[in-house]
């Protein structure tokens, strides 16, 4: 099966700045099957980018997904202070699917 | 609109079993695939399994493997998860969500029921 490690486990950085999330996987996966996800605290998660780049409806252009085979990136360009909580990354290939262990990020 | 509405809180003890329900509305059933999710408490997402509506084919997470069944009745637009014997470290909350492909086979899941917790407790 197929593992996705995201990097940092946590990110503390201050509102306008620029953050950047990494999402590994331990074997190649489609770029059509590379999801990130947003959950704020006691609320389900809300999907940002699918197919590795492209925004779900009424995300703002201030996320930007990125990459390719085993190496994907989350761009928040400039940060607003609901942008400080927790991201997934999720793959959907090879079968069975899996989520990465998520990045907190929080203000510094 | 999209609604994903999922049944009420457990509680079991090791070894019974939960299904949890999860009724759709507001698209075309079997257009799109539901996938359940669990979220320990204080913990990461967890994928668990996922029907494709349309033609009733399933797969599910290692960790469960055996223990799940994932079902979906066309006819009321609802899908269910069953797991069996349950064990302590399966106390998470459960979300069914609907899933997605779009025309480049690109895959998304789009909108969450409001979750159920399952606690498993002796």
């Amino acid at each position: 099966d197929i593992v996705l490690t995201q990097s940092p486990g946590t990110l503390a950085l201050s509102p306008g700045e620029r953050a950047t999330l990494s999402c590994r996987a331990s074997q190649g996966v489609s770029s059509s099957y590379l999801a990130w996800y947003q959950q704020r605290p006691g609320q389900a998660p809300r999907l940002l980018i699918y197919g590795t780049s492209t925004r779900a409806a009424g995300i703002p252009d201030r996320f930007t997904g990125s990459g390719s085979g085993t190496d994907f990136t989350l761009t928040i360009t400039r940060l607003e202070p609901e942008d400080f909580v927790v991201y997934y990354c999720q793959q959907f290939g090879d079968g069975r699917w899996a989520f990465g262990q998520g990045t907190k990020v929080e203000i510094k | 609109q999209v609604q994903l509405v999922q049944s009420g809180a457990e509680v079991k003890k090791p070894g019974a079993s939960v299904k949890v329900s999860c009724k759709a509305s507001g698209y075309i059933f079997d257009d799109f695939g539901l996938t359940w999710v669990r979220q320990a408490p204080g913990q990461g997402l967890e994928w668990t399994g996922w029907i494709n509506t349309y033609n009733g084919n399933t797969e599910s997470a290692q960790k469960v493997q055996g223990r799940v069944t994932v079902t979906a009745e066309k006819s009321t637009g609802t899908a269910y998860m069953e797991l069996r014997n349950l064990r302590t470290d399966d106390t998470a909350v459960y979300y069914c969500a609907r899933v997605f492909w779009d025309g480049a086979g690109s895959y998304g899941v789009d909108h969450w029921g409001q979750g159920t917790l399952v606690t498993v407790s002796s």
